[in-house]
């Protein structure tokens, strides 16, 4: 079965600087995606970012960006220039392609960012 | 905007008291989750329609059930809330390919209703 494993429950960073969330997880698929979300406090859990296996290019989505690992399966997310409404649970995702599985989240790392 | 909608944003209800909570979509998305999520963590699938087709994950509770009357709506049905139950409940819709092949679209969420038992 896979897994995803966050393993950094809170992190801090002081605003505008670089930060680093971990996620690895455990597949013995080829193919598969992966997404980080975000869930601000009392908001709604949004996509940030997704990454598909089979692409060696990682993916960026202005100041968030992954480096995917394939081999050591891991799939961190850097948030450049971190911002207070960073401030946020993120969660790393796994999903294989197949139409009814279903998406695995991590344990969440929940961000604080300080001013 | 296009969205997925959750009413209501907080329902308190008595132990054992049935109660409903319902979420839509203008997303004309044709698979909708509900996932239960516990303070601080990862939230918990507890099923999901694929069109009309339900599917039960393995270890939901007898308890829930659910609705979908139409593309747009779906219903989580708890029919005798325990103090356990208490949690937020996170509607979610994709778009997924008809083929057997699919997963890479991400899920929509809603913005969740906190349920809290008396």
């Amino acid at each position: 079965a896979q897994t995803v494993t966050q393993s950094q429950p809170e992190m801090s960073v002081q605003e505008a600087e670089t930060v680093t969330l971990s996620c690895t997880y455990d597949t013995s698929e080829s193919d598969y995606y992966l997404f980080w979300y975000k869930q601000p406090p009392s908001r709604q859990m949004i996509l940030v970012i997704r990454q598909e296996a089979y692409k060696q290019q990682n993916a960026t989505e202005n100041r968030f960006s992954v480096n995917f690992q394939k081999a050591a399966k891991s799939f961190s997310l850097k948030i450049s220039d971190s911002q207070l409404g960073d401030a946020a649970m993120y969660f790393c995702a796994y999903r294989s392609p197949r139409r009814d599985d279903k998406i695995i989240f991590g344990k969440g790392t929940r961000l604080h960012i300080l001013p | 905007d296009a969205m997925v909608i959750q009413n209501p944003r907080y329902q308190v209800t008595q132990f054992g008291k049935p109660v409903t909570l319902s979420c839509s979509q203008t997303l004309n998305h044709n698979v909708m989750y509900w996932y239960q999520q516990k303070s601080s963590q990862a939230p918990k699938l507890l099923f999901h329609y694929y069109d009309k087709d339900f599917n039960n994950e393995a270890d939901t509770p007898d308890n829930f059930q659910s609705r979908r009357p139409n593309t747009s709506f779906c219903f989580l049905d708890i029919r005798s809330p325990g103090l356990g139950d208490a949690a937020m409940y996170l509607c979610a819709t994709s778009r997924e390919s008809k083929l057997p092949r699919g997963g890479n679209q991400p899920q929509h969420f809603g913005d969740g209703t906190r349920l809290s038992i008396l």
